[in-house]
């Protein structure tokens, strides 16, 4: 079955401190994972993507086939950060998203 | 910059009335989705549509639901008996091709049924 798991629902974090959200999958091929990020009161949108390897506004996400995860993670937190985050999986043949429950980073100045 | 544009943002209806959703997807997009979320759980997938079809549907995309792309602009979601359960947010996405791994959403819908 294919599944996304976030299992923390809310992340407080102070302002300078590193943050790491959680994703774990299960996908019986080759995935293709993604951190989704909505900011209050805006639309979904692409944060990473693990076929880029890149790394935006400071985010890094690392694919583990081994341990089945992609967390995403920052050294220092901002408080423009705050956001809920969604992994992401893609799969079918046209591309649905399977989508994790989220998690909501909170952080303080 | 184009971007998805979702008509009403906020829908109210009472139990067993017809709702139409409409979404503007972008204009050389070729894949679209509509997703939902209901308060408190995760996004979840309904349906895609491509070349004029359905590729595929969820189990929640019932007998209820249809989606269509009249003309060539709009891509509609339609409930046609609503039930509370229906009650979510509901989101549009496309994006322009197969390889395209980046789906581009909308702001979403949100409907209310009372």
């Amino acid at each position: 079955a294919q599944r996304v798991t976030q299992p923390e629902k809310l992340l407080s974090v102070f302002k300078g401190a590193p943050v790491e959200l959680k994703c774990n999958y299960s996908y019986s091929g080759s995935p293709e994972l993604f951190w989704y990020v909505q900011y209050s009161r805006q639309r979904l949108q692409l944060l990473l993507r693990h076929i880029s390897r890149e790394s935006i506004k400071g985010f890094t996400a690392d694919l583990n086939k081994g341990e089945t995860s992609f967390h995403l993670k920052k050294p220092f937190a901002q408080e423009e950060d705050s956001a809920m985050y969604y992994c992401a999986l893609m799969g079918g043949g046209y591309n649905k998203l399977i989508f994790g429950a989220g998690t909501r980073l909170a952080v303080h100045p | 910059e184009p971007e998805v544009t979702q008509t009403p943002s906020h829908q109210v209806t009472q139990m067993g009335q017809e709702v139409i959703l409409r979404c503007v997807p972008i204009s050389n997009h070729l894949y679209f989705y509509w997703y939902r979320q209901i308060l408190g759980q995760k996004v979840e997938f309904l349906v895609s549509f491509y070349n004029n079809e359905i590729s595929e549907k969820s189990e929640i995309f019932d007998d209820q639901f249809s989606v269509e792309r009249p003309d060539g602009s709009n891509f509609t979601l339609k409930i046609r008996s609503t039930k509370l359960e229906d009650s979510a947010m509901y989101f549009c996405a496309s994006k322009p091709d197969r390889g395209s791994t980046e789906a581009f959403f909308g702001q979403g819908t949100r409907l209310t049924v009372v």
